[in-house]
């Protein structure tokens, strides 16, 4: 069963940058996976970031950004904020209509 | 403004089977190219993509619960539904139904608030 991992967490101080990525069990992650990336802060739905890879959702800080890095989805928060502190999940399209969430980082700011 | 809501019970015994609906309001489940999804998320933990259906009834189920997993839509009631037989306390968890916008994108653009679900005799 493909596993699609990041980082369990990550602090970061408010204006710093930070970088989570996406990778999978076996082989690399490339544009043809869509990767997306969720925020979700406790109690709440996820809400939607980045899409195809680079594509920022309506209404979301251009503090984040999309990429692939050393074959892996990466998500890049440059300049982070006390809001930023949240759990970050990426997802990717495996083909077939199916999805594989990632195991999720938490990202504390301070 | 479409929203989704979550229905069903929140107790479930072991071995039976598992029932949700998901209630779209504010539009047509049938209009646009959507697909609608069910994610879950045991407490504590990560986000798993259960499955989804296209309104024509095509649908698309996570591996790991395919032989388990039914997702049906009632274009009349402007609902879908999920139904995850044989269910243990590894079934615990809050189901979020979603929308999905086409149908490679990973867009889950409108969620439900959640509906917690627990597994226990």
């Amino acid at each position: 069963q493909t596993v699609v991992t990041q980082e369990p967490s990550f602090s970061v101080s408010p204006g710093g940058t930070v970088t989570l990525t996406c990778g999978l069990s076996s082989g690399s992650v490339s544009t043809n996976y869509y990767p997306s990336w969720y925020q979700q802060t406790p109690g709440q739905a996820p809400r939607t970031l980045v899409y195809n890879t680079n594509t920022r959702s309506s209404g979301v800080p251009d503090r984040f950004s999309g990429s692939i890095l050393w074959s892996k989805a990466a998500l890049t928060i440059t300049g982070a904020q006390a809001d930023d502190e949240s759990h970050y999940y990426c997802v990717l399209y495996m083909g077939g209509g199916v999805y594989v969430f990632g195991t999720g980082t938490k990202v504390t700011v301070l | 403004q479409v929203q989704l809501q979550e229905s069903g019970p929140g107790l479930v015994k072991p071995s039976q089977t598992l029932s949700l609906t998901c209630t779209v309001s504010g539009g047509s489940i049938s209009s646009g190219f959507y697909f609608w999804n069910w994610i879950r998320q045991p407490a504590g933990e990560g986000l798993e993509w259960v499955g989804r259906i296209y309104t024509v009834g095509s649908t698309n189920y996570s591996p790991s619960l395919k032989s388990r997993v039914t997702i049906s839509v009632d274009t009349s009631k402007n609902q879908f539904s999920l139904k995850l037989s044989s269910v243990t306390a590894a079934d615990t968890a809050v189901y979020y139904c979603a929308r999905e916008v086409g149908a490679t994108t990973g867009v889950f653009d409108i969620w439900g608030q959640g509906t917690l679900v627990t597994v226990s005799s």
